[in-house]
C-alpha cells in the first residue's frame, strides 16, 4: 500500500543535541512538507521540497534543516539552535506541489519530539 | 495577507445531534482553494474536502456537508446526525497565490469536536 511512514513515533532529545525525524514516502509524489503542530495550534510550514536536491524554507525555518537526496525521502534535523523543539511534527506528500496549488496534502502519522 | 479562523476551539455534543464547524477565511487572491482535514486521535491528518473559489455550489457527502459563501468568506462543514468515530480535530485550510507559506496551505488552528455516546 502506498503511503508516508514517519519514524519514531515519539523521540526525545537532550538539551544541545541534534535529533533527526524520518519521513520517506512510496506514492511518487515530487513534493513533500514538513509542518510543526503546537498544542490548540494549526499547523505551520517549516520546510518544503518540490523537486529532488532542492527545498526551500517556510514560515518557521530557524532552528531546523532539511535535506531532499531522494525523491522517496525528506528527513528533517531539529538543531540545538532550536529552543523550544517540543511539538508534533507531521510530514505530508503531494504530487506537485506548485504555488498555490490546489492539490490535497497526503500526511504521515507524526513524531512527537519531547525535550529531556 | 491570508488567515483562516476556526473561532470555535472545542465542541462537545451527542450522538446523533447536528453540528456545525466554522471557518472565516481572508485572502486577496481572486482564485484559491479550500480544504478541511481531519485528525483523528491517532494524529494522521486525513482530507475531507477541496473546493476552488469559483465554485460556491454545496457539497454533501453522506453525512458530511459543506456550505461555501463568497460573499461572507466562509467554508462552513456541517456533520448531519454525528457518530462517537466524528470525534477529532478538524482543520480548515486556504492555499493560493500570495500570502504567507509561499502558496502552501494556511491552516486555521482547528476545532476539537467531541462526540458523546
Amino acid at each position: 500500500d502506498g503511503g508516508i511512514t514517519q519514524s519514531p513515533k515519539y523521540l526525545f532529545r537532550k538539551e544541545g543535541q541534534n535529533v533527526t525525524l524520518s519521513c520517506e514516502q512510496n506514492l511518487n509524489h515530487d513534493a513533500m512538507y514538513w509542518y510543526r503542530q503546537d498544542p490548540g495550534q494549526g499547523l505551520r510550514l517549516i520546510y518544503y521540497s518540490q523537486i529532488v536536491n532542492d527545498f526551500q524554507k517556510g514560515d518557521i525555518a530557524e532552528g531546523y534543516s532539511v535535506s531532499r537526496e531522494k525523491k522517496e525521502s525528506f528527513p528533517l534535523t531539529v538543531t540545538s539552535a532550536q529552543k523550544n523543539p517540543t511539538a508534533f511534527y507531521l510530514c505530508a506528500s503531494s504530487i506537485r506541489g506548485t504555488r498555490g496549488s490546489n492539490e490535497k496534502l497526503l500526511f504521515g502519522s507524526g513524531t512527537q519530539l519531547s525535550v529531556l | 495577507a491570508q488567515k483562516v479562523t476556526q473561532a470555535q476551539t472545542e465542541i462537545s455534543v451527542v450522538e446523533k445531534e447536528d453540528v456545525t464547524l466554522d471557518c472565516v477565511y481572508e485572502t486577496r487572491d481572486t482564485t484559491y482553494y479550500l480544504f478541511w482535514y481531519k485528525q483523528p486521535p491517532s494524529g494522521e491528518l486525513v482530507f475531507l474536502i477541496r473546493r476552488n473559489s469559483f465554485d460556491e455550489q454545496n457539497e454533501i457527502s453522506g453525512r458530511y456537508s459543506w456550505n461555501f459563501q463568497k460573499s461572507t468568506s466562509s467554508f462552513n462543514f456541517t456533520i448531519t446526525a454525528s457518530q462517537v468515530v466524528d470525534s477529532a480535530v478538524y482543520f480548515c485550510a486556504l492555499s493560493g497565490t500570495y500570502g504567507g507559506s509561499q502558496g502552501n496551505l494556511i491552516f486555521g488552528k482547528g476545532t476539537k469536536l467531541s462526540v458523546k455516546p
